[in-house]
């Protein structure tokens, strides 16, 4: 079975701190891929990445980054230098190869205090 | 104006009516879905379309029906609401392979008295 679990239910910062959000998976497909969602207080869920299993490269965008590990089965947010703007909640995802069955962590809910 | 459009933004009713969530899209995208979100649940899927003829079910489909009226507009309906399809609904479309990522709509909050 698939699962993605988020620990972290609430995070809480002030501005300019980094952060870090958790995400653990759990699957036995050897071809998946990986997703992190933003839901903002507006409510609408924003893509942030997509990242396939045999892709372990970290990636960087602005103030974002992204750290895959297989060995642990984990794919960790990053935000460096956090904003008020960043206040959302987000939502780690998993899915199989070839299938639009997208499994949902709970989500973390992150605040950025002034 | 938005890209995935869904209609109505809340919408309280009650126990046995009936109850349809519409969504529409003009990203011209084949595949389509619903989820809702639970607090502490995270979002889980209800029934996903390929194009107007291919439906299929979530993985929580039971008390849910689904319509896809053409390939801009899919519609999800609770045919005898009950409280505990109390929730936030999101419709999401997404280009015509798995895997891809999903554009979701603003979402409907529906509540069930």
């Amino acid at each position: 079975a698939q699962k993605v679990t988020q620990a972290q239910t609430e995070i809480s910062v002030v501005e300019k701190e980094d952060v870090t959000l958790d995400c653990v998976y759990e699957t036995r497909d050897t071809t998946y891929y990986l997703f992190w969602y933003k839901q903002p207080p507006s409510g609408e869920l924003v893509f942030l990445i997509r990242r396939n299993s045999f892709d372990e490269q970290n990636e960087i965008s602005g103030r974002y980054s992204w750290n895959f590990q297989k060995s642990t089965s984990s794919f960790n947010f990053t935000i460096t230098a956090s904003q008020v703007v960043d206040s959302a909640v987000y939502f780690c995802a998993l899915s199989g190869y070839n299938t639009d069955k997208l499994i949902f962590g709970t989500g973390t809910r992150l605040q950025v205090f002034p | 104006d938005a890209d995935v459009t869904q209609t109505p933004r809340n919408r309280i009713t009650k126990t046995g009516k009936r109850i349809m969530l519409e969504c529409s899209q003009t990203k011209g995208h084949d595949r389509m879905y619903w989820y809702r979100q639970d607090p502490g649940l995270g979002l889980r899927l209800i029934y996903y379309s390929f194009d107007v003829k291919d439906i299929n079910k979530g993985e929580i489909s039971d008390g849910y029906s689904v319509s896809r009226q053409a390939q801009a507009k899919f519609s999800l309906s609770l045919e005898s609401a009950i409280p505990n399809q109390t929730a936030l609904y999101f419709c999401a479309t997404s280009l015509g392979e798995a895997n891809e990522k999903l554009f979701f709509g603003s979402g409907t909050q529906l509540s069930v008295l």
